[in-house]
């Protein structure tokens, strides 16, 4: 167990739908980085935020929204859903959120978009 | 556009085999590197590191990789394979912007299947 907790573990919905995956961080880490894992494209970068700012741009498309709050848990919005998001979705977390950091991640959350 | 490269996507050996797995990243300027793996099952956990110093780095379970900067290179190394090494490895680097912000570039994975 990494400390790293998400929620829902599996979401279905459909095209067109809005969506709201959460994660909270290890216990004292300060950063939150969100990833998105499909098939074809391996795990890719969305955002990073640290202490509730952005720090991090990654390939998030612009339907797609994070946010950290004060508690420092984040929150993935994903909208106009399209098949093509269907996708394993990964927080994961490190103490500074700088480049040597190691990042612990979250068993993550299965969007199946129908 | 920077990237990773893992070009063994399926790798099986036997118990006891040697193991190394490749990994090429395409970035011109200094990069930290990373192993992650993920067993079945079980979340995404760091193998190893390099930041700076000896490129030869020594991570848990007895694996190990190289940075060969010559060859943008990264590759992962265990002399002799248990069943329990089963799982999907991930090589990461992050490297640095103008703006002082960095990226966290992950290969696409290899799935290693140990055999008993």
């Amino acid at each position: 167990d990494s400390g790293v907790t998400q929620t829902p573990k599996h979401l279905i919905t459909a095209t067109g739908q809005r969506v709201t995956l959460r994660c909270s961080p290890r216990s004292g880490d300060l950063s939150v980085y969100w990833y998105q894992q499909s098939l074809d494209q391996g795990l890719q970068f969305l955002i990073q935020y640290y202490n509730g700012e952005e720090r991090a741009k990654g390939n998030i498309l612009e339907r797609f929204s994070a946010q950290q709050f004060p508690d420092l848990h984040s929150e993935l919005n994903l909208s106009s859903l399209e098949l093509g998001d269907s996708a394993l979705y990964f927080c994961a977390s490190s103490v500074d959120g700088v480049r040597t950091d190691t990042q612990y991640f979250g068993p993550g959350t299965r969007l199946t978009v129908l | 556009a920077q990237s990773v490269s893992q070009h063994n996507h399926h790798v099986i050996l036997s118990e006891a085999a040697s193991l190394e797995l490749g990994c090429n990243y395409s970035y011109g300027g200094t990069v930290n590197l990373f192993w992650y793996v993920q067993y079945p099952g079980q979340h995404l956990q760091l193998l190893l590191k390099y930041f700076s110093g000896d490129p030869l780095v020594k991570g848990i379970k007895g694996f190990e990789a190289e940075f060969i900067k010559s060859k943008f290179s990264f590759n992962l190394r265990k002399p002799s394979v248990q069943w329990s090494d089963t799982a999907e490895y991930f090589c990461a680097v992050t490297t640095g912007t103008t703006s002082g912000t960095y990226k966290y570039i992950f290969g696409t994975g290899t799935r290693l299947k140990v055999l008993a």
